[in-house]
């Protein structure tokens, strides 16, 4: 399955932050999501084979890194207090445009 | 930008009840995902599909395309189906790349006993 580390997390605001998510094995995409309490998922962004593939509304201090080893990682920086919600990461295989994705638990980040 | 709208936002029924959830989206995509979200986080997926309909032990989900619609239906709900339900859409380009997700709200459901 897909796991993501840390669980829960409580930084300051203007710090940095590292979530961690290890794919499903043999998945080549990784998409990452804010989901704000009460509301529904936004996408971040997703890699594909290591290279950024598609980017929702979001600020470049929002980066991304995938590596060969089923393992990807989202970097926040200069964090703010809305940044405060749940970090989720889906891997998926995309095959002929199919993409069905399968879901970490999630990292619930809050921002003081 | 696709806007996926779902409705209910809430939905409260008794054990047993036949349950539908609605979810409707503005422009084309490549498929539509039905997804389960307990407390505390975790997503399940349930459906993915592009055309028709599909069914898992009490779960069916049935879209249309023309009208750009989809439905979740739960036959004799179960308290054990209390989550919230989303409805997500996904684009795919041709040339490569695509979209994440698009979510709906979700609609929250419970299921009393």
């Amino acid at each position: 399955g897909v796991t993501q580390s840390p669980t829960h997390l409580i930084k300051t605001r203007g710090q940095q932050v590292t979530l961690r998510c290890s794919s499903q094995s043999g998945h080549n995409t990784v998409s990452w999501y804010q989901q704000a309490l009460g509301q529904g998922p936004q996408f971040i962004f997703q890699y594909y084979r290591e290279e950024e593939n598609g980017r929702g509304n979001f600020p470049p201090r929002f980066s991304g890194l995938q590596f060969p080893n089923d393992s990807s990682e989202l970097n926040v920086n200069a964090l703010e207090l809305d940044d405060s919600a749940l970090y989720l990461c889906a891997s998926s295989l995309v095959l002929a445009g199919v993409n069905e994705q399968f879901f970490g638990p999630g990292t619930r980040l809050t921002v003081l | 930008k696709n806007e996926v709208e779902q409705s209910p936002q809430n939905l409260t029924a008794q054990e047993g009840e036949f349950i539908t959830i609605n979810c409707s989206y503005s422009v084309g995509i490549s498929a539509l995902h039905w997804l389960q979200q307990h407390p505390g986080g975790g997503i399940v997926s349930l459906f993915m599909l592009s055309s028709g309909k599909k069914k898992h032990g009490r779960l069916i989900a049935t879209i249309n395309i023309q009208e750009k619609h989809s439905s979740l239906h739960i036959t004799a709900s179960h308290p054990r189906d209390s989550a919230v339900y989303i409805c997500a859409v996904s684009v795919w380009y041709s040339g490569g790349g695509a979209d994440g997700l698009t979510f709906g709200k979700g609609t929250h459901l419970i299921i009393q006993p």
